[in-house]
């Protein structure tokens, strides 16, 4: 049973435009959720994390919402540039982080 | 500030040969140490974490086994790999508070 999905295996988005990531979770006890960036044949890099007891964070063009209550996140990307085409990742852990449990993540292709 | 090394960046293996893949962090101390596998357009599956030397947890029952001699080496061992072992493997860490995760470069491991 998947406790993080992520339903859209691909999104497509004009440059400038806003992408927007979305995930869901079954676990109410998850405490961090973390997106992550990924291009072919390298490891994910961190993008952006929101703890549970907030329900937005900021980081330049990447904002992270939670909706607790609907155990929903989303990833907002403005604006979109081509350099942003990768696989992004939704990912939670519960206190401690000793397990990080990852979406089955998103191709998200930004054209000019 | 905190590095990941992991190798080989890439390994052709023939079915029933043995496996190692090598992963160390520099920087800190005491880390959270997990080894995760992306099988081809799939997402990343939790394979072994570790919260300290010789303590090792198995997610998902398989033909592979993971160590951890020393405080932030971690080792991925097969003593007979099968096809469907192919697939990309990733090294990572995260702090005690677990908060976020790092990755290495990853390995791609084809199984012929």
């Amino acid at each position: 049973d998947q406790q993080v999905k992520q339903n859209s295996p691909s999104l497509s988005v004009q440059e400038g435009r806003i992408s927007i990531l979305n995930c869901d979770y079954t676990n109410s006890m998850f405490d961090y959720f973390l997106w992550y960036k990924k291009y072919p044949a390298e490891g994910p890099t961190f993008l952006i994390s929101i703890s549970s007891i907030k329900d937005k964070n900021e980081d330049g063009r990447f904002t992270v919402f939670l909706n607790k209550s609907a155990k929903h996140l989303s990833l907002h990307i403005v604006p979109s540039q081509p350099g942003d085409s990768a696989v992004y990742f939704c990912a939670a852990s519960g206190t401690y982080g000793q397990n990080f449990v990852f979406g089955p993540g998103t191709r998200l292709s930004v054209l000019p | 500030s905190q590095t990941i090394h992991q190798w080989p960046a890439t390994l052709v293996q023939p079915v029933g040969s043995p496996l190692s893949l090598e992963c160390t962090v520099e920087g800190t101390s005491n880390p959270n140490l997990y080894w995760y596998r992306q099988a081809a357009g799939r997402g990343l599956q939790l394979l072994f974490y570790s919260v300290g030397i010789g303590q090792i947890s198995s997610e998902v029952p398989q033909n592979l086994s993971a160590s951890r001699p020393q405080d932030r080496q971690f080792i991925l061992s097969s003593k007979k790999l099968l096809l469907s072992d192919s697939g990309f493997y990733l090294c990572a860490w995260s702090g005690t508070a677990g908060e976020k995760l790092f990755f290495g470069s990853g390995t791609q491991l084809s199984v012929l």
